[in-house]
């Protein structure tokens, strides 16, 4: 079956503290991996995607196919970082259907 | 350019009653895709609609349904309506680059139902 986990439904960390989203999934063949993020009042936007190895906004997230995780990281948390966080999948080249782990929230303290 | 854009944002409606949802997509893009969002569930899949047509449907009961236009504006009933129906519906459109690595999915703001 496919399935998205993240494990934490809440992560609170300090200004300045590293920060650690962890997501897992299960998927049988070639996922394209992403994550989304969702601040307060606004839409849901793409963060980033494991195609294009990229870092946003400081975040960077490894696909790691032999434990199936995409965790996401960033080294020094803002508080502007605080919103929800969602790791979602598809199915490369085939759909646009994403599936969506329950998201994180995380809350960055002063 | 303009981003998705749902209508309306809030709806109340009593059990049994059904309901619409409108969604435009960015222009040009030609695939549409529906979301539920609850607390408890988080985002589920509802449906896909390219060129008028359903490409992938989730695990929703049939009072769930869709349709795609011909200018891509995709509508989504829900028909005889229950209380755990209540929730955020999200409509996200995308070009559709079959093999392609670069499709983003772009979302709407989403429609507020509550059924009481």
């Amino acid at each position: 079956a496919q399935r998205v986990t993240q494990p934490e439904k809440l992560l609170s960390v300090f200004k300045g503290a590293p920060v650690e989203l962890k997501c897992n999934y299960s998927y049988s063949g070639s996922p394209e991996l992403f994550w989304y993020v969702q601040y307060s009042r606004q839409r849901l936007q793409l963060l980033l995607r494991h195609i294009s190895r990229e870092s946003i906004k400081g975040f960077t997230a490894d696909l790691n196919k032999g434990e199936t995780s995409f965790h996401l990281k960033k080294p020094f948390a803002q508080e502007e970082d605080s919103a929800m966080y969602y790791c979602a999948l598809r199915r490369i080249g085939a759909t646009n259907k994403l599936i969506f782990g329950t998201g994180t929230l995380l809350a960055v303290q002063p | 350019k303009a981003g998705v854009t749902q209508t309306p944002r809030y709806l109340i409606k009593t059990r049994g009653q059904q309901v619409t949802l409108s969604c435009s997509p960015i222009s040009g893009h030609r695939s549409v895709s529906w979301y539920q969002q609850t607390p408890g569930q988080g985002l589920q899949f509802l449906f896909e609609y390219f060129s008028e047509t359903q490409r992938n449907k989730g695990n929703f009961p049939g009072r769930f349904s869709g349709r795609q236009f011909s200018n891509s504006r995709s509508e989504m009933n829900v028909s005889t309506l229950e209380l755990g129906d209540s929730a955020l519906y999200l409509c996200a459109s995308s070009l559709d680059l079959r093999g392609s690595w670069d499709t983003e999915a772009f979302f709407g703001q989403g429609t507020r139902l509550t059924v009481v």
